[in-house]
């Protein structure tokens, strides 16, 4: 089955550790996206990527880095300099076709700094 | 992006319409309106899109007015199951970056 795949489900880090959350797609898509959820909130974009070697910023992408060295795969580095790193962590993709850009989500990393 | 605006929270009752504003009045012609859910805990799933007429699908209808600036996201018989936070986005496409508001909490009522 084509899908985007995040992992861990859950993940809890010490305080002042960088940790990275894994995304991964087999849907052949061009474009990536990270966002970031804290509870009762909507979605901020964190860091997106329209092809493989580039990426741009979101809008909250102090603290946080990313690589695209691969097209199925975009991970995400949480810093130690985030300053408030706990919350849900989803990772999508599109086609990056005009018209059709219906987004593909991964289920979700939640992510517990303490 | 064009803006949207959306209610904070709806009613529904179980079996009945379940009616979800967006206005969008900002939406240039080649944006399209898209919506989407997230049900508590998981990532957000695709409903259905526009660019100027209606459509249905499976799950729901879109209606988009003439000049383009609201739609409405019609669920035609709410279950429990459609308990959830709904987004409306616009977006032109190709490698335009996707973002998202606070969309709309809808709580279907037994």
């Amino acid at each position: 089955d084509g899908g985007i795949t995040q992992s861990p489900k859950y993940l809890f880090r010490k305080e002042g550790q960088n940790v990275t959350l894994s995304c991964e797609q087999n849907l052949n898509h061009d474009a990536m996206y990270w966002y970031r959820q804290d509870p009762g909130q909507g979605l901020r974009l964190i860091y997106y990527s329209q092809i493989v070697n580039d990426f741009q910023k979101g809008d909250i992408a102090e603290g946080y880095s990313v690589s695209r060295e691969k097209k199925e795969s975009f991970p995400l580095t949480v810093t130690s300099a985030q300053k408030n790193p706990t919350a849900f962590y989803l990772c999508a993709s599109t086609t990056g076709q005009a018209g059709n850009t219906e987004a593909f989500f991964g289920q979700g990393t939640r992510l517990t700094v303490v | 992006d064009a803006k949207t605006t959306q209610p904070t929270s709806m009613d529904c009752a179980e079996g009945r319409a379940a009616n979800l504003p967006c206005n969008h009045s900002t939406i240039s012609g080649n944006e399209y309106v898209y919506w989407y859910r997230q049900i508590h805990s998981q990532g957000p799933q695709y409903i259905i899109h526009g660019l100027k007429n209606n459509e249905t699908n499976e799950m729901a209808s879109l209606i988009i007015t003439e000049d383009r600036k609201s739609s409405t996201l019609i669920l035609p018989h709410a279950t429990l199951r459609d308990t959830a936070v709904y987004y409306c986005i616009v977006n032109r496409g190709g490698y335009q970056k996707v973002t998202f508001g606070t969309g709309t909490k809808l709580q279907v009522i037994p």
